[in-house]
C-alpha cells in the first residue's frame, strides 16, 4: 500500500505563476515531512521540511504547508522559475523507524514554461 | 568538500548474476542509506547502516544486503539478480543531529538486469 501518494504525475505552470504540489500520506506515524527535487542523471536534493507539529515551513520561494487533520501537504513556489522543473518527491519520515528511513511518494514532474 | 560518489554509473547484468554496487559518503557523514528506484516509482528504501551495523531495513529480501567500511564509504551487495532488480540504485549519507531527513545522495547506478 502506498503510504505517500502525489496524485499528480505531472504539472505546467507559467514562469512568474505559482506552482502548487501536492502530497497525501496514511500513516499516523510520520513525524517529518520533506520535499525533495530530481533533475534528469543526477540524484535528489532535499528542498525543504516540515515537522508534524507545525502547519508551515518557509524557506525564500519555497513554503511547505502541512495540514495534519487531512493528512495533505503542500509545496508552494512563488514565483516559478524555469529552473524549478524537474521532479519533485514528497517524503515522510516514521518517528518508529531508523532516522533517515524515508517514504517517497512516486514525484510530480513541474515544467516551468517561460 | 567532496559530495556523495557513487559506481559504476551504469552496468548491465543477467537473471542469477551478482552485483556489487559501491558508494562513497560526503565528508563528515557518519550514516549511509541505500535506496532502490524503479521506473515510474519514487525511491524504496533498502537498508541503512550507522556505524558498520545494519539499523534499519526495509521490505527487501536477504539476497540484497550491505557494508560500511570504517571510512564510511558502503557497498550493496544483489545476489541472484531477477528482472526486477532493474532500477536506479541511489545511495545517501547524512549525518546524526543535523535536520531528520536531509539526505545527500549519490546520481545512483543504473542496473539493467536481462
Amino acid at each position: 500500500d502506498q503510504q505517500v501518494k502525489q496524485n499528480s504525475p505531472s504539472l505546467s505552470v507559467q514562469e512568474g505563476r505559482i506552482s502548487i504540489l501536492n502530497c497525501d500520506y496514511t500513516n499516523s506515524m510520520f513525524d517529518y515531512f520533506l520535499w525533495y527535487k530530481k533533475y534528469p542523471a543526477e540524484g535528489p536534493t532535499f528542498l525543504i521540511s516540515i515537522s508534524s507539529i507545525k502547519d508551515k515551513n518557509e524557506d525564500g520561494r519555497f513554503t511547505v504547508f502541512l495540514n495534519k487533520s487531512a493528512k495533505h501537504l503542500s509545496l508552494h513556489i512563488v514565483p516559478s522559475q524555469p529552473g524549478d522543473s524537474a521532479v519533485y518527491f514528497c517524503a515522510a519520515r516514521n518517528s518508529g523507524a531508523g532516522s533517515y528511513q524515508l517514504t517517497f511518494g512516486k514525484g510530480t514532474k513541474l515544467s516551468v514554461i517561460p | 568538500e567532496t559530495g556523495v560518489t557513487q559506481s559504476p554509473t551504469h552496468l548491465i547484468k543477467t537473471r542469477g548474476q551478482q552485483v556489487t554496487l559501491r558508494c562513497s559518503s560526503q565528508s563528515g557523514h557518519n550514516t549511509v542509506s541505500w535506496y532502490q528506484q524503479a521506473l515510474g516509482q519514487g525511491p524504496q528504501f533498502i537498508f541503512q547502516y550507522y556505524r558498520e551495523e545494519e539499523n534499519g531495513r526495509g521490505n527487501f529480501p536477504p539476497r540484497f544486503s550491505g557494508l560500511q567500511f570504517p571510512n564510511y564509504s558502503s557497498e550493496l551487495n544483489v545476489n541472484a539478480l531477477e528482472l526486477d532488480d532493474s532500477a536506479l540504485y541511489l545511495c545517501a549519507s547524512s549525518r546524526l543531529g543535523e535536520t531528520p531527513g536531509e539526505l545527500f545522495f549519490g546520481e545512483g547506478s543504473r542496473l539493467t538486469v536481462l
